[in-house]
Formats: C-alpha cells, structure tokens, sequence
C-alpha cells in the first residue's frame, strides 16, 4: 500500500524553464509534508517543507504547493539550473513533528542546458 | 558543522555472513533513524531511536535485523544472516526532537550493501 506517490519517475527540463514534480497521497491523517533532493551516491537533502494548515510555502526559487481535499502536493522548481538535476522526494507525517517520514518513489529531475 | 558519517561506504559480502553498519549523528541530535532503500524506491523507516529508546522498530525484521544505541550518540546495525533481497542502500538520519513540530532529518551518505 503505497501511501506517497510520484507517478512520473522522471523529467526533462530546459535551463530557465519551470519545473513541476507532484506527488500525491492517500493517508488523510498526514499533516506535515517535505521535498528531499538526492545527488548520487549522497543522502538525501531537505530542500522544503509544508505544514497542512498552509496551501503554499517558498523559499527562493522552490515554492510547494499543497491541496489537502485532492491530497496533492506539487514543487515548482523557477528558473531551473543544471544543478537541481537530482532525485527529488516526495516525503509526509501524521502529526506536525515530522518523526515517522514515508517517502514516495522519487522522480528523476534533468535540467537541460 | 559535521553531518551525519556513516561507515562503510560500500560492502560486499556473500550471503549467509553477518554484516554492520555504523552511524554517527550530527552532534546534539537525539533522535536517530535507519532507513533502508531499494533501487528506484523512496527510504522506507527501519528503527527510530529517541536517545537510547527505540522508539518506532515496527518495520525492522527482527528475526535477522538488530540496532543498538549505546549512550544515546553512535548507533549499530547488524543483519545477521544476510540474504540476497538485502541488497540496497542503508541510510542513517538524525534530527533533534525538541519543538515537537516542523523537525528537520538530515541524512548521511549511506551504506550501499551486495549480497552476492
């Protein structure tokens, strides 16, 4: 039973363009959301996080948008620059301490130049 | 500041033999996680340590998996026998759990573990 999901396993930007990654979710009771960034062979990376009280949080060019009724959460990644090509996760918490994380599958971001 | 170290980087063993892997949170971090990552998966939670008390180890096979936390710092994960469906990449986080909200984990580089 997969509770965070991330249909699209990969995507192809161009530099300068947006980049769109969703991930949706099934179990009502998360109420704390976040995005990881993965480079090969390195741990993943908190990049952002969302409480469910709010439907959008930015920090400079990420912004994360969250729709509680669809249980949809998207990163939009502006302008995109070669370096954010990663494995971006999805990942979400019952409760707001963010301890007990259960990530989606991930989905391959390339940046092109 | 130093992240999380985790040791070794790579391993390959055959199977049937035990293996271990080490991990050294970020200083003052009291909360402690194994993960367990398989290839084109997210990390799935394997045991959650809050000093020395492990707190969430439903998902930790315990007829070949085992953890410890001495002291509350360091931290130990040992498969015993190893089988070939081990094979993946072990993760350790830590995070310090204070506010009770909005806790950030922050991950080492992991252990990427063959079983031949």
């Amino acid at each position: 039973d997969q509770q965070v999901k991330q249909n699209s396993p990969s995507l192809s930007v161009q530099e300068g363009r947006i980049s769109i990654l969703n991930c949706d979710y099934t179990n009502s009771m998360f109420d704390y959301f976040l995005w990881y960034k993965k480079y090969p062979a390195e741990g993943p990376t908190f990049l952002i996080s969302i409480s469910s009280i709010k439907d959008k949080n930015e920090d400079g060019r990420f912004t994360v948008f969250l729709n509680k009724s669809a249980k949809h959460l998207s990163l939009h990644i502006v302008p995109s620059q070669p370096g954010d090509s990663a494995v971006y996760f999805c990942a979400a918490s019952e409760g707001t301490s963010g301890s007990r994380l259960t990530f989606g599958e991930g989905t391959q971001l390339t940046v092109n130049p | 500041e130093a992240g999380v170290v985790q040791s070794p980087r790579y391993k390959i063993i055959e199977k049937k033999q035990p293996v271990a892997f080490w991990c050294n949170p970020i200083s003052g971090h009291n909360t402690l996680y194994w993960y367990l990552q398989n290839l084109g998966q997210g990390p799935e939670l394997l045991i959650r340590y809050e000093n020395e008390e492990a707190v969430d180890d439903s998902q930790l096979p315990k007829d070949r998996f085992s953890a410890e936390r001495l002291k509350g710092v360091d931290s130990t994960l040992k498969i015993q026998p190893a089988e070939l469906g081990d094979s993946a990449v072990y993760l350790c986080a830590s995070s310090f759990s204070g506010t009770g909200s909005g806790e950030t984990q922050y991950f080492g580089p992991g252990t990427r573990l063959l079983v031949l």
